[in-house]
């Protein structure tokens, strides 16, 4: 069964950083292309950032562009989200998100359940 | 960057009941569109890719039609889980991959 698992949102001042982790499983981790989406409590969703299997590809919305960084650790089954500089609307439940395959092909077909990151001061 | 406009906002339907739903891309993204689930507390779900691709473990009462810039989501009888927010998008066009807003599918 496939598995995704947030942490490391919490509450945070504007300006400051923070950094998300996603642990999988129940899969084969480093074939896949994997993304960060996220979603205002309430509202629509908005693709973050993407990193292909072999971090050959990496892709981020214009919003985070500069200020967010995807990574991830194949060894250790982790995808991350480093963000700096953090803005009232980056305010929003994040999301880790399996892609259907290796490279970035946009077809979300597993999510985590979602780690909560509210800024404010 | 292409826009997804879904309608209705909200949809009323009683148990049993078709329900039809709608996504319009700004510009063509042939096939390259995605249909999710989303309950309330919960992430959402992969319903349909490729506009009509049913995903791993979707009752066939979910059907996904279009092609360019017209999409339909049709729910042929709907169940009690079945009441839920549904947001299509594209994956053609990217970065970004954009989602429509959503429609809300309530009991009637």
């Amino acid at each position: 069964e496939v598995q995704l698992v947030e942490s490391g949102g919490g509450l945070v001042q504007p300006g400051r950083s923070l950094r998300l982790s996603c642990a999988a499983s129940g899969f084969t981790f480093d074939d896949y292309a994997m993304h960060w989406v996220r979603q205002v409590p309430g509202k629509g969703l908005e693709w973050v950032s993407g990193i292909s299997w072999n971090r050959g590809t990496i892709v981020y919305a214009d919003s985070v562009k500069g200020r967010f960084t995807i990574a991830r650790d194949d060894a250790k089954n982790s995808l991350f989200l480093q963000m700096n500089s953090l803005r009232a609307e980056d305010m929003a439940f994040y999301y880790c998100v399996k892609d259907f395959g290796p490279m970035l092909r946009g077809i979300f077909d597993y999510w985590g359940q979602g780690t909560l990151v509210t800024v404010s001061s | 960057e292409i826009v997804m406009t879904q309608s209705p906002a909200t949809l009323s339907v009683s148990p049993g009941e078709r329900a039809t739903l709608s996504c319009r891309a700004s510009q063509s993204v042939s096939s390259d569109l995605a249909w999710y689930q989303q309950k309330p507390g919960q992430a959402p779900r992969l319903l349909i890719f490729g506009a009509s691709t049913r995903a791993t473990g979707i009752p066939a009462r979910f059907s996904g039609r279009g092609s360019g810039t017209e999409f339909t989501l049709t729910i042929s009888s709907l169940q009690s889980e079945d009441f839920a927010f549904y947001f299509c998008q594209q994956y053609n066009k990217w970065p970004p991959s954009t989602f429509g807003q959503g429609t809300k599918v309530e009991i009637k």
